[in-house]
């Protein structure tokens, strides 16, 4: 199957401080990028939708300045949160769809602000 | 709106023992049905997708699942545990090809010796 990397796989940082998430897919282009929350022992939730060159499609509850999305060319998503703070911590995941009904899922960061 | 449910979070097995993981879903329109296997402080690996095609599919590492509409179950199936088949096991469902998957709560499978 396709590859999805994502780094880093574990980022501590400070509270206040920001932190980037990217996301590319290595073999194949993605139009479409979806960027994943899991809480210990939870599903995955949706937190938003991002199409290559466009704005982002973020899911209810999601606070759209507080989790900056990019997605400026057809193999690389970021996934930045500004101003972290402890309750941000978590497990972030990316996946990436191409042309193929398949989305392809990054490997996770876990994320831990102190 | 679809949902996936999956009851529990914890399912526990002898290696050799037949695995079994319960998914019903809820969806307006015709669904198609993942799952996927987690591994601790991995990303999520497809094990097999139904598509509307075959009501029963194979997947990856003896892994089945049957769609069965009148049950709006889509169950996954080993006959025989391995070692390596714990891990956290999502059923999740998108409509008709759309691009949002919707995630059940996950079931975490152990495989004792």
């Amino acid at each position: 199957g396709a590859v999805v990397s994502q780094h880093p796989s574990r980022v501590i940082c400070k509270s206040g401080t920001s932190v980037k998430i990217e996301c590319r897919s290595l073999d194949f282009q993605a139009t479409t990028m979806f960027w994943y929350r899991q809480f210990p022992k939870q599903s995955l939730m949706l937190m938003a939708t991002s199409n290559e060159g466009s704005k982002a499609t973020y899911e209810q509850g999601v606070e759209k300045d507080k989790f900056l999305i990019n997605h400026a060319s057809l193999t690389l998503s970021t996934l930045t949160v500004t101003s972290a703070h402890p309750e941000d911590s978590s497990f972030y995941i990316c996946s990436a769809r191409g042309d193929s009904l398949e989305a392809f899922f990054g490997q996770g960061t876990r994320l831990t602000v102190v | 709106a679809q949902s996936v449910t999956q009851l529990g979070s914890h399912v526990s097995v002898s290696e050799g023992a037949l695995v079994l993981l319960r998914c019903n879903y809820s969806s307006s329109v015709p669904p198609y049905l993942f799952w996927y296997v987690q591994y601790p402080n991995q990303g999520l690996q497809l094990l097999l997708k139904y598509t509307s095609a075959a009501t029963l599919v194979k997947g990856i590492n003896g892994f089945e699942a049957e769609f069965k509409k009148s049950e709006t179950s889509f169950h996954l199936t080993k006959p025989s545990a391995h070692m390596s088949d714990a891990a956290e096991y999502f059923c999740a469902v998108s409509e008709g090809g759309s691009e949002k998957l919707v995630f059940g709560k996950g079931m975490k499978l152990t495989v004792n010796p």
